[in-house]
This record gives structure tokens, sequence and C-alpha cells, in this order.
């Protein structure tokens, strides 16, 4: 039982260019989330998605699309990479019913747009 | 629009002293969470409070909600340095995508 893993861990991109981060859990979740952690602000919420076919945006959707193509993945693309874009990003996951309510976080992507 | 505030957002103790972190929240919401995070790591969770008056305790941490404050409060118990950290509370506002606000974190260093 992996929980949630994210992919790749780190990444240097150049101002312009595409990329995807893969999220993946086996915890049979229904709800998954993209964040983007900025020191001193916290979690922001790019998309989120309730289930597998469906995404909606979050707080900071802007430069960013997801899909939910399995149950089990939730993919975030930067599509022409921004400086400002430069970022730690979290995957989380969460069941949508149960005594349990918390999100399970995977351990982040380091990215830097130069 | 959901505000989570925490105070204070950075904290320096000494071992063995007691201490409170204070999270407010700006709507009406009865779960609220607290997470940790060490640094470079992820976020691992650490209470879960889904009702008014909800009190949890792990070790030197123990954490209350109060729903009609709007407030929940970590309190810290004889800090000890594993607890070095920065911990962040959130608060659901959306029960239908499960959505959370997390508020900006307080780190907290505790010093021999």
């Amino acid at each position: 039982n992996a929980g949630v893993t994210q992919t790749p861990k780190f990444r240097v991109l150049k101002t312009g260019q595409s990329m995807t981060l893969l999220c993946a859990q086996d915890m049979n979740h229904e709800y998954m989330y993209w964040y983007r952690q900025d020191p001193g602000m916290g979690l922001r919420l790019i998309h989120y998605s309730v289930g597998e076919g469906t995404t909606a945006k979050g707080e900071v959707p802007d430069g960013y699309n997801v899909s939910r193509l399995k149950k089990q993945n939730f993919l975030l693309g930067l599509e022409s990479a921004a400086p400002s874009q430069t970022s730690v990003y979290f995957c989380a996951s969460r069941p949508s019913g149960g005594v349990s309510y918390e999100q399970y976080f995977g351990p982040g992507t380091r990215l830097t747009v130069t | 629009e959901l505000k989570v505030e925490q105070n204070p957002l950075f904290l320096s103790m000494q071992e063995g002293k007691n201490y409170t972190i204070y999270c407010n929240y700006s709507t009406t919401s009865d779960r609220l969470y607290w997470y940790r995070q060490d640094p470079g790591k992820s976020l691992e969770s650490l209470f879960v409070l889904l009702s008014n008056g909800a009190v949890k305790q792990e070790g030197r941490l123990m954490a209350s909600l109060d729903t009609k404050a709007r407030l929940s409060t970590l309190h810290i118990t004889a800090a000890v340095h594993d607890l070095s950290a920065t911990y962040f509370c959130a608060v659901d506002y959306n029960t239908n995508a499960g959505k959370s606000t997390f508020g900006d974190g307080t780190t907290l260093t505790v010093k021999p």
C-alpha cells in the first residue's frame, strides 16, 4: 500500500516548456487535489476532482490543466511554464465518506522554472 | 470566501514549556484538521475535529474545536525538540467536494 505517490520529485524547466506531473493513489479515494505551496503562503488549491472523468478549478487554476481518466490517477499539466510557477506541488486524496475525512498527501514535486 | 488565520506564524519555544497555537476561520464549518509538515517533507494528518467541543490528544499535543467561536487551538505541553515542524490547520468549506482552506502555517522551533 504505497498511499499517494508523485512523479517526478524534482524538475527544472525553462520558460515556455511544458510538462506533466503524475499523481497516483492506491486507496480507492474518490476525491483528488493538486496544491501548490509557496513560502509563507500555505497551500493553495489549483484543481480538484470528485471522481473519475471529472475535474474542476480551484483557487489558482490559471496556467494549469488537469485530467483524471482513471480513478487512481490525477495529472497536472503546465502548458507553457513561467517563473511564477516555481513552487512545490502536492497531490492529495481523500475518501468521499466515512469516519475519516482527512487528506492524504503525496511527497511533493519541487519545480523550478528558469 | 472562507479565510483561515493562524497565529502565531512563527514560534520559538524552550524545551519543557507550554504554548498554544490558534486557528480562526471566517465562516461556519464543523470540520477542522491539523497537519504537520517537517522541513522538505509532505503533510501528515495529526487531528480530525468533526464537532463542536471536540478534543483530541496525542502525546504532547492536544487539539480542540469551538465551532461557535470559529476557533481551534493546538496546545503543546512540555515541548521537546522532535515537535519542531510547521503546523497547518485546514477547514472544510465544501463538503460535496471535500475542499479545504489551509492556514498559512505555524513554524515551531523548540530549543534545548
